[in-house]
């Protein structure tokens, strides 16, 4: 079945610091979506990116989605304590309905 | 509009009891889907469910695991004589139709003891 996968795991950055977490699917997209749930809380929904070399920007956030359609990257720029918390990247492929969720990557910021 | 509603927020079972889990989606919104969240660990999709039917449950244990999404009322996720591997973190996310993105509950923490 499908699978996503997402590196790295865990990311200390010290605050000001960049930050970037990859996404890769085992199979072609549809369409990409991520979420970030902050520690204790529920996945809060970012964006969603449909097509082929699609990027978008939320303030410091940047999303990529590849030109094949297996792969994605958000991008922090100049990372600031209220980033802290996990960052998810959710794949739905192109039969079917389901969504299927990365491992996440952990994001601490130090002062 | 209010947000997803699950309940309860945390409920304690001990081995062998029942657990119900309820989750009302957004007015307006038919498509439920119900994930389970391990401690450190990434959201793994159980079930996929539109009013009065289960679409996709590929993600569900095929044991003592049950869901449903009535007509009226909530969708409930129903864990039938639970062990202490079923402690976790269940989320409920619904969607108004297929193929856009989902809003998330707070989520109901199950621990076994």
């Amino acid at each position: 079945g499908q699978q996503v996968m997402q590196i790295p795991q865990y990311q200390h950055v010290q605050e000001g610091e960049d930050f970037t977490t990859y996404c890769n699917s085992s199979t072609t997209l549809s369409n990409i979506q991520w979420y970030k749930q902050r520690p204790g809380g529920h996945p809060v929904f970012l964006i969603q990116l449909v097509k082929s070399g699609e990027v978008k920007k939320q303030k410091r956030l940047t999303f990529q989605f590849g030109e094949a359609k297996k792969n994605s990257s958000l991008h922090i720029t100049a990372t600031q304590t209220t980033d802290v918390g996990t960052y998810f990247c959710a794949g739905r492929g192109n039969a079917g309905n389901m969504l299927t969720f990365g491992g996440g990557t952990r994001l601490m910021v130090k002062p | 509009n209010a947000g997803v509603m699950q309940n309860p927020r945390h409920l304690v079972r001990r081995r062998g009891q029942e657990a119900r889990l309820r989750c009302s989606p957004m007015k307006g919104h038919s498509h439920v889907y119900w994930y389970r969240q391990l401690p450190e660990e990434g959201l793994k999709f159980m079930v996929y469910l539109q009013k009065e039917n289960i679409i996709d449950e590929s993600g569900m244990p095929k044991e003592r695991f049950s869901a449903e999404f009535p007509k009226e009322g909530p969708s409930i996720l129903r864990i039938q004589q639970v062990v202490r591997g079923d402690s976790a973190a269940y989320f409920c996310a619904s969607s108004p139709r297929d193929r856009i993105y989902a809003f998330f509950g707070q989520g109901t923490r199950l621990t076994v003891v």
